[in-house]
Protein backbone atom coordinates (compact mmCIF):
# COMPACT_ATOMS: atom_id res chain seq x y z
CA UNK A 1 0.00 0.00 0.00
CA UNK A 2 1.30 3.61 -0.25
CA UNK A 3 1.96 4.99 2.85
CA UNK A 4 2.63 8.54 1.47
CA UNK A 5 0.02 10.01 -0.68
CA UNK A 6 1.46 13.07 -2.72
CA UNK A 7 -0.89 16.04 -4.85
CA UNK A 8 -1.08 17.02 -7.48
CA UNK A 9 1.35 15.30 -9.68
CA UNK A 10 1.84 18.36 -11.71
CA UNK A 11 1.44 21.94 -10.90
CA UNK A 12 2.01 25.15 -13.25
CA UNK A 13 2.40 28.28 -11.36
CA UNK A 14 3.00 31.67 -12.11
CA UNK A 15 5.89 33.25 -10.87
CA UNK A 16 5.37 35.31 -8.21
CA UNK A 17 2.63 33.26 -7.08
CA UNK A 18 2.18 30.06 -3.96
CA UNK A 19 2.82 26.79 -4.80
CA UNK A 20 1.12 24.33 -2.81
CA UNK A 21 1.78 20.50 -2.53
CA UNK A 22 0.18 18.39 -0.14
CA UNK A 23 0.92 14.54 1.85
CA UNK A 24 -1.22 12.50 3.63
CA UNK A 25 0.51 9.70 5.60
CA UNK A 26 -1.02 6.51 6.82
CA UNK A 27 1.20 5.10 9.88
CA UNK A 28 1.07 6.96 12.93
CA UNK A 29 4.60 5.71 13.56
CA UNK A 30 6.50 8.44 11.59
CA UNK A 31 7.63 11.27 13.21
CA UNK A 32 10.01 12.96 10.64
CA UNK A 33 8.52 14.70 7.24
CA UNK A 34 11.33 16.40 4.37
CA UNK A 35 10.51 17.80 1.85
CA UNK A 36 12.94 17.27 -1.10
CA UNK A 37 13.43 19.13 -4.64
CA UNK A 38 15.09 17.29 -7.05
CA UNK A 39 16.29 19.03 -10.49
CA UNK A 40 16.39 16.90 -13.87
CA UNK A 41 19.57 14.94 -14.00
CA UNK A 42 20.16 15.51 -9.95
CA UNK A 43 19.07 13.76 -7.23
CA UNK A 44 17.48 14.53 -4.19
CA UNK A 45 18.02 17.06 -2.17
CA UNK A 46 16.95 18.06 1.14
CA UNK A 47 14.75 21.29 1.05
CA UNK A 48 13.19 21.97 4.37
CA UNK A 49 11.69 19.15 7.33
CA UNK A 50 9.57 18.65 10.05
CA UNK A 51 8.65 17.21 13.24
CA UNK A 52 5.21 16.22 14.51
CA UNK A 53 5.95 18.38 17.56
CA UNK A 54 5.60 21.69 15.45
CA UNK A 55 2.26 22.53 13.39
CA UNK A 56 4.33 24.66 11.10
CA UNK A 57 8.31 25.26 10.23
CA UNK A 58 9.53 28.28 7.59
CA UNK A 59 13.26 29.07 5.90
CA UNK A 60 12.54 32.00 3.49
CA UNK A 61 10.43 31.30 1.27
CA UNK A 62 9.31 27.55 2.14
CA UNK A 63 7.33 26.69 4.50
CA UNK A 64 6.18 23.13 5.81
CA UNK A 65 2.26 22.84 7.29
CA UNK A 66 1.99 20.08 9.91
CA UNK A 67 -1.65 18.58 10.92
CA UNK A 68 -1.34 15.29 12.83
CA UNK A 69 -5.01 14.64 13.75
CA UNK A 70 -5.28 15.14 9.81
CA UNK A 71 -1.99 13.25 8.91
CA UNK A 72 -1.35 15.59 6.68
CA UNK A 73 1.33 17.85 5.92
CA UNK A 74 2.34 20.46 2.90
CA UNK A 75 4.57 22.41 1.68
CA UNK A 76 3.91 26.33 0.85
CA UNK A 77 6.50 28.30 -1.47
CA UNK A 78 5.58 31.43 -1.50
CA UNK A 79 6.65 34.33 -4.63
CA UNK A 80 7.69 31.03 -6.42
CA UNK A 81 10.43 31.37 -8.90
CA UNK A 82 11.52 29.91 -12.89
CA UNK A 83 14.28 28.65 -10.58
CA UNK A 84 11.99 26.24 -8.41
CA UNK A 85 10.97 24.45 -11.35
CA UNK A 86 11.30 20.82 -10.38
CA UNK A 87 10.02 17.92 -8.97
CA UNK A 88 9.19 17.53 -5.39
CA UNK A 89 8.85 14.57 -3.11
CA UNK A 90 7.61 14.62 0.40
CA UNK A 91 8.69 11.38 2.93
CA UNK A 92 8.13 10.40 5.58
CA UNK A 93 10.43 7.82 8.02
CA UNK A 94 10.11 6.82 12.05
CA UNK A 95 13.01 8.71 13.17
CA UNK A 96 13.46 6.77 16.75
CA UNK A 97 13.47 3.17 14.55
CA UNK A 98 16.26 4.42 12.14
CA UNK A 99 14.18 3.83 9.31
CA UNK A 100 14.49 4.57 5.53
CA UNK A 101 12.44 7.35 4.19
CA UNK A 102 9.33 6.35 2.56
CA UNK A 103 8.29 9.20 -0.44
CA UNK A 104 5.61 10.43 -1.89
CA UNK A 105 5.14 10.40 -5.71
CA UNK A 106 6.18 13.28 -6.56
CA UNK A 107 5.26 16.94 -7.75
CA UNK A 108 6.39 18.47 -11.12
CA UNK A 109 5.89 22.43 -10.52
CA UNK A 110 6.33 24.45 -13.26
CA UNK A 111 6.68 28.87 -12.50
CA UNK A 112 5.95 30.12 -15.62
CA UNK A 113 7.84 33.95 -16.49
CA UNK B 1 27.73 18.60 -4.41
CA UNK B 2 25.78 16.40 -1.58
CA UNK B 3 29.89 14.72 -0.88
CA UNK B 4 27.74 11.19 -1.73
CA UNK B 5 29.79 9.36 -5.75
CA UNK B 6 27.80 7.14 -7.43
CA UNK B 7 29.72 5.21 -10.19
CA UNK B 8 28.82 4.84 -13.43
CA UNK B 9 26.50 7.44 -14.41
CA UNK B 10 25.31 5.79 -16.95
CA UNK B 11 24.68 1.86 -17.63
CA UNK B 12 23.59 0.00 -20.49
CA UNK B 13 23.65 -3.81 -20.76
CA UNK B 14 21.17 -6.93 -22.29
CA UNK B 15 18.88 -8.71 -20.52
CA UNK B 16 19.79 -11.59 -18.40
CA UNK B 17 22.89 -9.79 -17.23
CA UNK B 18 24.16 -8.76 -14.12
CA UNK B 19 25.72 -5.44 -13.16
CA UNK B 20 27.58 -3.69 -9.96
CA UNK B 21 26.74 -0.14 -9.01
CA UNK B 22 28.76 1.48 -6.78
CA UNK B 23 28.64 4.43 -3.73
CA UNK B 24 31.01 6.30 -1.56
CA UNK B 25 29.07 8.12 1.37
CA UNK B 26 30.09 11.24 1.98
CA UNK B 27 32.98 11.31 5.04
CA UNK B 28 31.85 10.29 8.32
CA UNK B 29 28.42 8.67 7.42
CA UNK B 30 28.24 5.20 8.21
CA UNK B 31 24.80 4.44 7.06
CA UNK B 32 24.65 3.61 3.71
CA UNK B 33 20.95 3.58 1.67
CA UNK B 34 19.80 2.42 -1.90
CA UNK B 35 16.72 3.96 -3.74
CA UNK B 36 15.63 2.86 -7.28
CA UNK B 37 13.67 5.87 -8.97
CA UNK B 38 11.59 4.53 -11.87
CA UNK B 39 8.35 6.51 -13.86
CA UNK B 40 6.02 4.37 -12.16
CA UNK B 41 6.93 3.41 -8.79
CA UNK B 42 8.12 6.31 -7.95
CA UNK B 43 11.52 6.60 -5.33
CA UNK B 44 11.45 3.53 -3.54
CA UNK B 45 13.90 2.43 -0.57
CA UNK B 46 15.76 -0.85 -1.60
CA UNK B 47 17.88 -1.75 1.60
CA UNK B 48 19.94 -0.01 3.86
CA UNK B 49 23.83 -0.51 5.68
CA UNK B 50 25.20 0.73 8.80
CA UNK B 51 28.81 0.29 9.41
CA UNK B 52 29.09 -2.79 7.40
CA UNK B 53 26.06 -4.51 8.59
CA UNK B 54 22.61 -4.91 6.95
CA UNK B 55 20.23 -2.53 8.59
CA UNK B 56 16.86 -2.93 6.62
CA UNK B 57 15.64 -3.78 3.75
CA UNK B 58 12.61 -2.68 1.73
CA UNK B 59 11.16 -3.41 -1.52
CA UNK B 60 14.14 -5.09 -3.08
CA UNK B 61 14.12 -7.78 -5.52
CA UNK B 62 15.96 -11.35 -4.42
CA UNK B 63 17.97 -10.95 -7.60
CA UNK B 64 19.28 -7.65 -6.15
CA UNK B 65 22.03 -7.46 -3.28
CA UNK B 66 24.15 -5.43 -1.27
CA UNK B 67 27.19 -4.96 0.78
CA UNK B 68 29.00 -2.45 2.78
CA UNK B 69 32.57 -2.44 2.86
CA UNK B 70 35.50 -1.65 5.95
CA UNK B 71 35.90 1.89 3.92
CA UNK B 72 31.90 2.10 4.45
CA UNK B 73 31.83 2.06 0.69
CA UNK B 74 28.53 0.11 -0.73
CA UNK B 75 27.84 -1.86 -3.89
CA UNK B 76 24.51 -2.82 -5.08
CA UNK B 77 24.45 -6.01 -7.11
CA UNK B 78 21.72 -6.58 -9.62
CA UNK B 79 22.02 -9.55 -11.56
CA UNK B 80 19.61 -11.75 -14.30
CA UNK B 81 18.47 -7.87 -15.38
CA UNK B 82 14.62 -7.32 -17.23
CA UNK B 83 13.71 -4.67 -19.12
CA UNK B 84 11.62 -3.86 -15.57
CA UNK B 85 15.36 -2.78 -13.59
CA UNK B 86 15.42 0.13 -16.07
CA UNK B 87 15.46 2.80 -13.19
CA UNK B 88 17.84 5.68 -11.51
CA UNK B 89 19.44 3.83 -8.91
CA UNK B 90 20.33 6.11 -6.33
CA UNK B 91 23.14 6.19 -3.13
CA UNK B 92 22.16 8.02 -0.28
CA UNK B 93 23.81 8.33 3.15
CA UNK B 94 23.28 9.57 6.66
CA UNK B 95 25.92 9.49 9.84
CA UNK B 96 23.77 6.73 11.32
CA UNK B 97 20.79 5.48 11.21
CA UNK B 98 19.14 7.48 13.41
CA UNK B 99 19.83 10.65 11.78
CA UNK B 100 17.22 10.97 9.50
CA UNK B 101 18.95 13.89 7.39
CA UNK B 102 19.91 11.38 4.39
CA UNK B 103 21.90 13.30 1.57
CA UNK B 104 22.48 11.44 -1.92
CA UNK B 105 24.15 10.79 -4.82
CA UNK B 106 23.75 11.95 -8.58
CA UNK B 107 22.51 8.52 -9.21
CA UNK B 108 23.02 5.79 -11.75
CA UNK B 109 20.90 5.38 -15.03
CA UNK B 110 20.70 1.78 -15.45
CA UNK B 111 19.07 0.98 -19.17
CA UNK B 112 18.61 -2.34 -19.77
CA UNK B 113 17.84 -3.72 -23.32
Amino acid sequence: QQQVKQSPQSLIVQKGGISIINCAYENTAFDYFPWYQQFPGKGPALLIAIRPDVSEKKEGRFTISFNKSAKQFSLHIMDSQPGDSATYFCAASERQAGTALIFGKGTTLSVSS
Amino acid sequence: DSGVTQTPKHLITATGQRVTLRCSPRSGDLSVYWYQQSLDQGLQFLIQYYNGEERAKGNILERFSAQQFPDLHSELNLSSLELGDSALYFCASSESPGDTEQFFGPGTRLTVL
